[in-house]
């Protein structure tokens, strides 16, 4: 099976730099992605990670070391709009989508 | 916005009867998923979809069935729905399963 552990909330100032961890158990996949979830709403996609190392989309980057079995989502210039639940989420090759547990962000002025 | 629309967006139910939302879907994407979220548990997979009557279960699929019979919908029922079954629960879809998903609003499902 799989299994994705991120922390559950991370606080942090606007302006900062923050990184939200996600580690896993997984027997094999295809990649790693990203989701944000704003209070209310419905998730949407912010990076993907075939491969190994960072990805970089304008304010957010994302990580990968599949020999660490560990990845990371890195948010800098922080917002207030920032504020929201982050996911990773990886797709196995048994051909389904699986979530972590997900990390709440609380960005203070 | 990717064409996706979950039917009803609320619904309040009474124990022990039968349930099914809809997920509906102008995109010709492959995968289709049902998750339900609920405080402090994330987003779980019921059931998933990779393809036209190709289904499977996912880590909480107990009390739920689902159904493709063409490319565009994806039903979710709750045979006989618990209080436990109170949740909000969204679909997705993806084209291939190294690109992005992208879900529904959501359902607000509440059995009393």
């Amino acid at each position: 099976g799989q299994s994705l552990e991120q922390p559950s909330e991370v606080t942090a100032v606007e302006g900062a730099i923050v990184q939200i961890n996600c580690t896993y158990q997984t027997s094999g996949f295809y990649g790693l992605s990203w989701y944000q979830q704003h209070d209310g709403g419905a998730p949407t996609f912010l990076s993907y990670n075939a491969l190994d190392g960072l990805e970089e989309t304008g304010r957010f980057s994302s990580f990968l070391s599949r020999s660490d079995s560990y990845g990371y989502l890195l948010l800098q210039e922080l917002q207030m709009k920032d504020s929201a639940s982050y996911f990773c989420a990886v797709s196995p090759r048994d051909q389904k989508l699986v979530f972590g547990t997900g990390t709440r962000l609380l960005v203070s002025p | 916005d990717a064409g996706i629309t979950q039917s009803p967006r609320h619904k309040v139910t009474e124990t022990g009867t039968p349930v099914t939302l809809r997920c509906h879907q102008t995109e010709n994407h492959r995968y289709m998923y049902w998750y339900r979220q609920d405080p402090g548990h994330g987003l779980r997979l019921i059931h998933y979809s990779y393809g036209v009557k190709d289904t499977d279960k996912g880590e909480v699929s107990d009390g739920y069935s689902v159904s493709r019979s063409k490319t565009e919908d994806f039903l979710l029922t709750l045979e006989s729905a618990t209080s436990s079954q109170t949740s909000v629960y969204f679909c997705a879809i993806q084209r291939d399963t190294n690109t992005e998903a992208f879900f529904g609003q959501g359902t607000r499902l509440t059995v009393v």
